[in-house]
């Protein structure tokens, strides 16, 4: 079983600001079978990369994905009020089981 | 569009069964494996279990594994997860999802094991 690691737990951060998070995998990621998900209160995981790199149907150009094999990273470039949300990296090359990682929290800071 | 609605979650007693169904629509059905995930109240998202495009071969969690059974019709476009013995630690929103990366989610369906 593929374990992802996600860092940091909490980014505290403020609008307009770059976030830099990280997804890393304890085995390589096959194909870069690597998704990101977004999910705010109350509401269901929204897919925001998919592929490592591949932008989701009206995902932002703000949101980039990048990275192979076990290091993987989710870049906001500037940070609007709503991207203010947890995320969650998934990997789908291994399965079963398709594992996620525990969830990186974005805050105003 | 691609759609997948849940249905049946409940508040059922610890030790007792449930079935839950997924609604899909809007793809070829019978082209996708699908997988069931779940999410505890204030936790992370936790894979339950994977279904081939046949149903011929399933897979589950080591934390379901024995107590849960995935299945699909389909006929009906449909798929199912019959919950048995279950703990307050089952506990969860459950989504569907069709197989490689999740798009789009649905609402999921909440269980509460409670007595």
């Amino acid at each position: 079983e593929i374990v992802l690691t996600q860092s940091p737990g909490t980014l505290s951060l403020s609008p307009g600001e770059r976030a830099t998070l990280s997804c890393r995998a304890s085995q390589s990621v096959s194909s870069s079978y690597l998704a990101w998900y977004q999910q705010k209160p109350g509401q269901a995981p929204r897919l925001l990369i998919y592929g490592a790199s591949s932008r989701a149907t009206g995902i932002p150009d703000r949101f980039s994905g990048s990275g192979s094999g076990t290091d993987f990273t989710l870049t906001i470039s500037r940070l609007e009020p709503e991207d203010f949300a947890v995320y969650y990296c998934q990997q789908y090359g291994s399965s079963p089981p398709i594992t996620f990682g525990p969830g990186t929290k974005v805050d105003i800071k | 569009e691609v759609q997948l609605v849940e249905s049946g979650g409940v508040v059922v007693q610890p030790g007792g069964s449930l079935r839950l169904s997924c609604a899909a629509s809007g793809f070829t059905f019978d082209d996708y494996a699908m997988h069931w995930v779940r999410q505890a109240p204030g936790k992370g998202l936790e894979w339950v279990s994977l279904i081939s495009w046949d149903g011929g071969s399933t897979y589950y969690a080591d934390s379901v594994k024995g107590r849960f059974t995935i299945s699909r019709d389909n006929s009906k476009n449909s798929l199912y997860l019959q919950m048995n013995s279950l703990r307050a630690e089952d506990t969860a929103l459950y989504y569907c999802a069709k197989d490689g990366w999740f798009d789009p989610w649905g609402q999921g369906t909440l269980v509460t094991v409670s007595s």
